[in-house]
């Protein structure tokens, strides 16, 4: 299947710092991708949606000056904590759309655990 | 916007016996209803998706069923086995994007 690449896999940050969470599509141009927190124990919560080329939708509730999204390429998106607390610490996983206009088929990358220290 | 509810949270098996997962949705325009399997601390992995025009799809011990006018979908594994145990989460489509279910912890006892 199509390959979504993370970077970092885990990351330790002091509160008050910001940290960046990379998102390729390695084999295949993503037009979109969406970012999702996972809390333990719990869902995947839909974060954005981040369209290349223009600024990402955000759910509701989803600070978005907190949490900065680029899509600068059809291959990359990156995720941006500002300002992390301990509260942000939690699995960001982001996945991309694969199949054209009618596909829907969405991979995951392997997802970055957050610490806020 | 979409709503997924998905039920039990937890399930526990014997290896060998089948084991079925529920999901509903509210949004009549999805159209995608996809199941991820994932193991702790890893990424979700695909197991098996219906879309809407298709009421029932099988792959070898894994099967999705779906209800439009009811606004259901079922997972169906048979034949379990102590590695199918993970946690297992629906999710239909709003417009590109996914709404997940809150997951079903499955575990398989040998």
């Amino acid at each position: 299947g199509a390959v979504v690449s993370q970077h970092p896999s885990w990351v330790i940050c002091k509160s008050g710092t910001s940290v960046k969470i990379e998102c390729r599509s390695l084999d295949f141009q993503a037009t979109t991708m969406f970012w999702y927190r996972q809390f333990p124990k719990q869902s995947l919560m839909l974060m954005a949606t981040s369209n290349e080329g223009s600024k990402a939708t955000y759910e509701q509730g989803v600070e978005k000056d907190k949490f900065l999204i680029n899509h600068a390429s059809l291959t990359l998106s990156t995720l941006t904590v500002t300002s992390a607390h301990p509260e942000d610490s939690s699995f960001y996983i982001c996945s991309a759309r694969f199949g054209g206009h009618s596909g829907n088929t969405i991979y995951f990358g392997e997802g970055s655990w957050l610490t806020v220290v | 916007g979409e709503n997924v509810e998905q039920h039990p949270s937890t399930l526990s098996v014997q290896e060998g016996d089948s084991a079925v997962i529920k999901c509903t949705y509210s949004d009549s325009a999805s159209n995608y209803f996809p199941w991820y399997k994932q193991e702790l601390g890893k990424r979700p992995q695909l197991i098996i998706d219906i879309r809407s025009n298709v009421g029932e799809k099988k792959d070898q011990r894994i099967a999705v069923t779906l209800n439009k006018t009811a606004k259901h979908f079922s997972l169906h594994i048979t034949e379990t086995q102590p590695e199918d145990s993970a946690v297992y989460f629906c999710a239909a489509s709003r417009g590109t994007a996914l709404i997940f279910g809150k997951g079903t912890t499955l575990s398989v006892s040998s």
